[in-house]
């Protein structure tokens, strides 16, 4: 039972243009979603989260937007740099159960020159 | 701050053979994971240590699985017998104290096992 998904196996953008990451949940008791980065040979490294209290959160060139009532969660990269081609795994937790994590199978981004 | 260190980086066993992974969290973090992650797939808990108490162990395989933390600090996941299907990166990560430590697991580089 995949509680969190994300459909897009790869993503290709081009280096300056925006890249939209896309995750989807099941399960209505998660209440926390994070995204993780993760490049090769290397553990996830988190990157940002949101509450579901909150439809946007922003960081620098990094922003997720969550959907509640369609359950769905994206990351917006803007702009695209190089350094962003990494794989990116969402993740999704509910806060009365001790920080457990529910990870999607992760998204490869590409940044092309 | 030093990292997550786990050892093995690399490990290739048989099926039926014996296997053990070392974690050293953060220092002062309470809280430390194992996860399994299968190729393609994203990490999978397997388990939960607060300090040396287990929180979560659902996930974990107990017939052939086993972790341990003595002294809350330094943890050892053993896999005996392994199987196949048990081909995966092993990655443990800690967090510090507190009530919702989501943003705060630092996940160690993980241990890449193949079983032949």
């Amino acid at each position: 039972d995949q509680q969190v998904k994300q459909n897009s196996p790869s993503l290709s953008v081009q280096e300056g243009r925006i890249s939209i990451l896309n995750c989807d949940y099941t399960n209505s008791m998660f209440d926390y979603f994070l995204w993780y980065k993760k490049y090769p040979a290397e553990g996830p490294t988190f990157l940002i989260s949101i509450s579901s209290i909150k439809d946007k959160n922003e960081d620098g060139r990094f922003t997720v937007f969550l959907n509640k009532s369609a359950k769905h969660l994206s990351l917006h990269i803007v702009p695209s740099q190089p350094g962003d081609s990494a794989v990116y795994f969402c993740a999704a937790g509910n806060t009365g159960t001790a920080s457990k994590l529910t990870f999607g199978t992760g998204t490869r981004l590409q940044v092309t020159l | 701050e030093a990292g997550v260190a786990q050892s093995p980086r690399y490990k290739i066993i048989e099926k039926r053979q014996s296997v053990a992974f070392w974690c050293n969290p953060i220092s002062g973090h309470a809280t430390l994971y194992w996860y399994q992650q299968i190729l393609g797939q994203g990490p999978k808990l397997l388990i939960q240590f607060q300090n040396n108490g287990v929180v979560d162990d659902s996930q974990l395989p107990k017939d052939r699985f086993s972790a341990e933390r003595l002294k809350g600090v330094d943890s050892t996941l053993k896999i005996q017998p392994a199987k196949l299907e048990d081909s995966a990166v092993y990655l443990c990560a800690s967090s510090p104290p507190g009530p919702y430590s989501y943003n705060e697991q630092f996940f160690g580089p993980g241990t890449r096992l193949t079983v032949l």
